[in-house]
């Protein structure tokens, strides 16, 4: 079944960074853009990143620009997050997700992971 | 960016009643290839979210036919025909019509 894993979350110290994966299984990797989306705790979601199939086309919030970068390894099946400058706002519960296209040709973003936790504090 | 608005913030349900939650958007999310690019997620506790509904009221793999989904331009609806113990958590809309998306604050559900 479609899986997707996160890891590489942890304590950080502001001005930190660190390196978020997801590994993906059951569905061709490739075929698929993937995102990155995060939760502080107790709040709401907030959309960081946007990578295409072939990693050529890339967005991120304007909260991140500059400081976090998507990737992806397609022979991996992997997305990755590095993120440099970490502030105390960039604590959460960050998940990757994928975006297909329904029956409709509607894109979607289903199904998410399971979430890894980044705190960042001294 | 496009502002989502969530009302109510929270709603408290006796099962098998309807619930009705509203998401307003400060522009309209029908883009040019005639689809209009707003979502509904659940995220149950201790979950991560999961989708319900695309492009205003298309119902996503598995989801029962209790929920659905209304409305047009900047004015959505997420309707529960009957609440059972299961649906309760936090629901958002979405929208992906342009960078960034965007959630509204999230409506949580719970059951009396």
């Amino acid at each position: 079944q479609v899986q997707l894993v996160e890891s590489g979350g942890g304590l950080v110290k502001p001005g930190g960074s660190l390196r978020l994966s997801c590994a993906a299984s059951g569905f061709t990797f490739s075929d698929h853009y993937m995102s990155w989306i995060r939760q502080a705790p107790g709040k709401g979601l907030e959309w960081i990143s946007y990578i295409s199939s072939s990693g050529s086309d890339r967005y991120y919030a304007d909260s991140v620009k500059g400081r976090f970068t998507i990737s992806r390894d397609n022979a991996k099946n992997s997305l990755y997050l590095q993120m440099n400058s970490l502030r105390a706002e960039d604590t959460a519960v960050y998940y990757c997700a994928r975006r297909s296209v329904a029956a409709s040709g509607t894109p979607v973003v289903d199904p998410w992971g399971q979430g890894t936790l980044v705190t960042v504090s001294s | 960016d496009i502002v989502m608005t969530q009302t109510p913030l929270s709603l408290s349900v006796t099962p098998g009643q309807p619930a009705a939650i509203s998401c307003k958007t400060s522009q309209s999310l029908l883009h040019g290839d005639g689809k209009t690019y707003l979502y509904w997620y659940l995220q149950k506790p201790g979950q991560s979210p999961h989708l319900l509904i695309y492009e205003i009221s298309r119902r996503f793999s598995g989801v029962p036919d209790r929920f659905s989904g209304s409305g047009s331009g900047t004015d959505f609806t997420l309707k529960i025909s009957r609440v059972e113990a299961e649906d309760v958590g936090v629901y958002y809309c979405m929208q992906a019509i342009q960078f960034p998306w965007t959630f509204g604050q999230g409506t949580k559900v719970e059951i009396k």
